[in-house]
């Protein structure tokens, strides 16, 4: 299919261990977002990139979170020295029109990660 | 800073009764808004949108939901609900000038009883 894939699906970890989230978006699609997801609890945005660049990364938490986007294509997340609150369902998502708004954002499945 | 609120976090309904979701935002710039389901197993997917035009929009599978302006609402609807509308679902806004980030309420958990 041609929607937004992300890997791994599952992913659990020992507290302190890095780890690394990865998102390809739709074909075509200029912007991208993180966000995550608790158990329980809405989605809270983490970070937006219009192409390779990040205007908006108001919503990374610490300095141990931080995200890369190469071209208009592949995006990482990377989440340093993971604590038990990082547990979490991490979705990326994507839209078309850079710059418009109102344009949806289509989501991935999410990777579903756990810190022991 | 832009918020949502869902009111009702589950809902159980027996097939055939009418639903109605309520959502309120707080931003006082122009927005727009969406609502988009989570079926049990799958992916978030766009119900329906606004952003302009007639406050009453359709959307997929019979939902429709209204924008009131004055009561910063966007409350989903469908006069009669299947089990198959069983899912989660979740009202977002962004900025239509500025931030272009969703903000989601938490949700609201249907349970569609057969």
């Amino acid at each position: 299919g041609a929607g937004v894939s992300q890997s791994p699906s599952n992913k659990v970890t020992e507290k302190g261990k890095d780890v690394e989230l990865r998102c390809d978006p739709i074909s075509g699609h200029t912007a991208l977002y993180w966000y995550r997801q608790r158990l329980g609890q809405g989605l809270e945005f983490l970070i937006y990139f219009q192409g390779n660049s990040a205007p908006d990364k108001s919503g990374l938490p610490s300095d141990r979170f931080s995200a890369e986007r190469t071209g208009e294509s592949v995006s990482t997340l990377t989440i340093q020295r993971t604590q038990q609150e990082d547990s979490a369902v991490y979705l990326c998502a994507s839209s078309f029109r850079l710059g418009q708004s109102m344009e949806p954002q289509h989501f991935g499945d999410g990777t579903r990660l756990s810190i022991l | 800073a832009q918020s949502v609120s869902q009111h009702n976090h589950h809902v159980i309904l027996s097939e055939a009764a009418s639903l109605e979701l309520g959502c309120n935002y707080s931003y006082g710039g122009t927005v727009n808004l969406f609502w988009y389901v989570q079926y049990p197993g799958q992916h978030l997917q766009l119900l329906l949108k606004y952003f302009s035009g007639d406050p009453l929009v359709k959307g997929i599978k019979g939902f429709e939901a209204e924008f009131i302006k004055s009561k910063f609402s966007f409350n989903l609807r469908k006069p009669s609900v299947q089990w198959s509308d069983t899912a989660e679902y979740f009202c977002a806004v962004n900025q239509r000038a500025g931030r272009r980030a969703l903000t989601f309420g938490s949700g609201t958990r249907l349970q569609v009883q057969p």
